[in-house]
């Protein structure tokens, strides 16, 4: 079964802490996406990557860091510096090319402060 | 203004009922149009995915762009409770540009 998975999720932050949301894929698409959803705002750009070792900042980035070590893995890592980190992380994943416009999502994770 | 213009709802709809969702937009490289479907605490489904202007049809849903007017529409017909969701519109350029710009989405409530 092809898809995206996300986990854990639910996931809790105690203040000061670092917590790294795992996101993984077997659709074998180039290019992967991590999306901020917050109730009545809509999906924001955090990081994206379109090749294995390189990713790029999106629109909200200040925060958070990734890595792409690996085609299928884009694990998303927000740190102490995000304050108000409590939302809803949507990892997606896209080809390159010819049908990047059209991203395919996982299930999400809900992080919440202690 | 935001590039992509979308009602957050509620729409609440009787069962049965001819939904109509809109977008409208102020890029005017825009040329790949999708919709989205998201559930309450699920991520969001690719429903229909458009280029250009023209109408798409698939089973119950239609998808409409009028790339004149800058705007696009999602057609529901003989709307269904399992239809209750969030549906958000999203567009790209294309190109250097592919990464989708998203609409807040638009709360749709089908009551039997």
């Amino acid at each position: 079964d092809g898809g995206i998975t996300q986990s854990p999720k639910y996931l809790f932050r105690k203040e000061g802490q670092n917590v790294t949301l795992s996101c993984e894929q077997n659709l074998n698409h180039d290019a992967m996406y991590w999306y901020r959803q917050d109730p009545g705002q809509g999906l924001r750009l955090i990081y994206y990557s379109q090749i294995v070792n390189d990713f790029q900042k999106g629109d909200i980035a200040e925060g958070y860091s990734v890595s792409r070590e690996k085609k299928e893995s884009f694990p998303l890592t927000v740190t102490s510096a995000q304050k108000n980190p409590t939302a809803f992380y949507l990892c997606a994943s896209s080809f390159s090319g010819v049908g990047q416009e059209t991203q395919y999502f996982g299930p999400g994770t809900r992080l919440l402060v202690l | 203004q935001k590039e992509v213009e979308q009602d957050p709802g509620p729409l609440s709809v009787p069962e049965g009922a001819i939904v109509s969702l809109n977008c409208t937009y102020s890029n005017s490289a825009f040329q790949y149009f999708m919709w989205y479907r998201q559930y309450s605490r699920k991520g969001p489904e690719l429903l229909m995915y458009t280029y250009s202007s023209g109408n798409k049809e698939d089973g119950r849903f239609t998808a409409q762009v009028d790339k004149s007017s800058k705007y696009i529409s999602l057609f529901i017909r003989d709307s269904q409770p399992s239809d209750s969701a969030t549906y958000l519109c999203a567009m790209s350029a294309g190109g250097g540009s592919y990464i989708p710009t998203f609409g807040r989405g638009t709360s749709l409530i089908v009551h039997p």
